[in-house]
């Protein structure tokens, strides 16, 4: 995209496989964890979120895997379509005062048919 | 139809010229933040606001000024201090308070250099 990953780790996957997209995080002191997808030349997009005192959360087609022991945070999408091809990256918010996420350089999922 | 707009979606700035960009919301919420996008960086905070008429700076504010006077307008200006404009900037808001609220992007404002 223009704007978006011209230097980004890229995961290439079949049409219809499943995919796990992995984050590390810096902080232990987080409290809150967002996934974001962003398409080429667009803004940033909600897809899931979860708080430090779950291990696991799901949504339609999405979990997201939260282990705090090594800071690691994983994206897994279900049967994986054209239109999950984007940049996808974790965010992460420090706990106490105000709500500043500090946000990851982004994976490239490819999808292909 | 609620959410978040920026405009203008592509904004060319002149040397020693600034430009403001604008981010309107009405989703009600409090909180709304400027960051900027460089290719394969993360989103770097320029300017965040808790609420109406109360801004503080975020980790790279030099070159840039905001203003909060209405709650659904956050508007950012680029000024001629910042050497390296060059960018895709990204609007925020969320509902505010100091619990883990999510932050909605708008669709994003490409400013280039001629």
């Amino acid at each position: 995209g223009e704007n978006v990953g011209l230097h980004l780790p890229t995961l290439s996957v079949q049409e219809g496989d499943n995919s796990i997209i992995n984050c590390a995080y810096s902080n232990s002191a987080s409290d809150y964890f967002i996934w974001y997808k962003q398409e080429s030349g667009k803004g940033p997009q909600f897809i899931i979120d979860i708080r430090s005192n779950m291990d696991k959360r799901q949504g339609q087609r999405v979990t997201v895997l939260l282990n705090k022991t090594v800071k690691h945070l994983s994206l897994q999408i279900a049967a994986t379509q054209p239109g999950d091809s984007a940049v996808y990256f974790c965010a992460e918010r420090l706990s106490g005062g105000y709500n500043k996420l500090i946000f990851g350089a982004g994976t490239r999922l490819a999808v292909h048919p | 139809d609620g959410g978040i707009t920026q405009s203008p979606k592509y904004l060319f700035r002149k040397e020693g010229q600034n430009v403001t960009l604008s981010c309107e919301q009405n989703l009600n919420h409090d909180a709304m933040y400027w960051y900027r996008q460089d290719p394969g960086q993360g989103l770097r905070l320029i300017y965040y606001s808790q609420i109406v008429n109360d801004f503080q700076k975020g980790d790279i504010a030099e070159g840039y000024s905001v203003s909060r006077e209405k709650k659904e307008s956050f508007p950012l200006t680029v000024t001629s201090a910042q050497k390296n404009p060059t960018a895709f900037y990204l609007c925020a808001s969320s509902i505010g308070g100091t619990s883990g609220e999510t932050q909605y992007f708008g669709p994003g404002t490409r400013l280039l250099v001629l």
